[in-house]
């Protein structure tokens, strides 16, 4: 149980177009879905926590308005780079959450998307 | 800020040796801490957890205690296998349920 699944897992694309990444949990209805990005060797670092129904809470230094993050339903949140650039070439990875239990909310990850601007 | 400090790797090992991976921390209240794993082509996945001070976390034969006087919490595990090669994660979680992870340490484990 609590599996979640991105889609694509790898996308390719030129400078300028926008890319929209999607993040599902299979088995569960996710009350809070959180958006990471990964550089190589590095740590992950979280762009933003999502919740269904309300906007997007963004970390300090993240582009609102360069990476829109939609949650539409319990089981899908998505991440659209806007005007994509080299520069935002990464891996980002999605987790769920479902929700308190006995004082911790654990995340469940996505197997994460490579995307590569050229 | 809060923080993770984890060991550089590659750590390379042969089958049946003990494994160390040194993770350390800082942060302002009393975080709970974490290790999660991350196999190739695969996410992230929980290995095990400590919620307060002395607590040990313990899965697969992996253990780790959260030491509050050190500030550490090091993965160990008596005899790895080639199955655990992987990516390994510390990470600290505070009440905003955000997670704040080390760098990764990869383990190779060789027959």
């Amino acid at each position: 149980g609590a599996v979640v699944s991105q889609h694509p897992s790898r996308v390719i694309c030129k400078s300028g177009t926008s890319v929209k990444i999607e993040c599902r949990s299979l088995d569960f209805q996710a009350t809070t879905m959180f958006w990471y990005r990964q550089f190589p060797k590095q740590s992950l670092m979280l762009m933003a926590t999502s919740n269904e129904g309300s906007k997007a809470t963004y970390e300090q230094g993240v582009e609102k308005d360069k990476f829109l993050i939609n949650h539409a339903s319990l089981t899908l949140s998505t991440l659209t780079v806007t005007s994509a650039h080299p520069e935002d070439s990464s891996f980002y990875i999605c987790s769920a959450t479902l929700g308190r239990v006995a004082g911790y909310n654990e995340q469940f990850f996505g197997p994460g998307t490579r995307l590569t601007v050229l | 800020g809060d923080s993770v400090t984890q060991m550089e790797g590659p750590v390379t090992l042969s089958e049946e040796a003990f494994l160390t991976i040194n993770c350390t921390y800082t942060a302002t209240g009393y975080p709970s801490l974490f290790w999660y794993v991350q196999y190739p082509g695969e996410g992230l996945q929980l290995l095990l957890k400590a919620t307060k001070a002395d607590d040990k976390g313990s899965n697969k034969g992996f253990e780790a205690t959260y030491r509050k006087e050190t500030t550490s919490f090091h993965l160990e595990k008596g005899s790895v296998q080639v199955s655990d090669s992987a990516v390994y994660f510390c990470a600290l979680g505070e009440n905003t349920d955000k997670l704040i992870f080390g760098t990764g340490t990869r383990l190779q484990v060789f027959p």
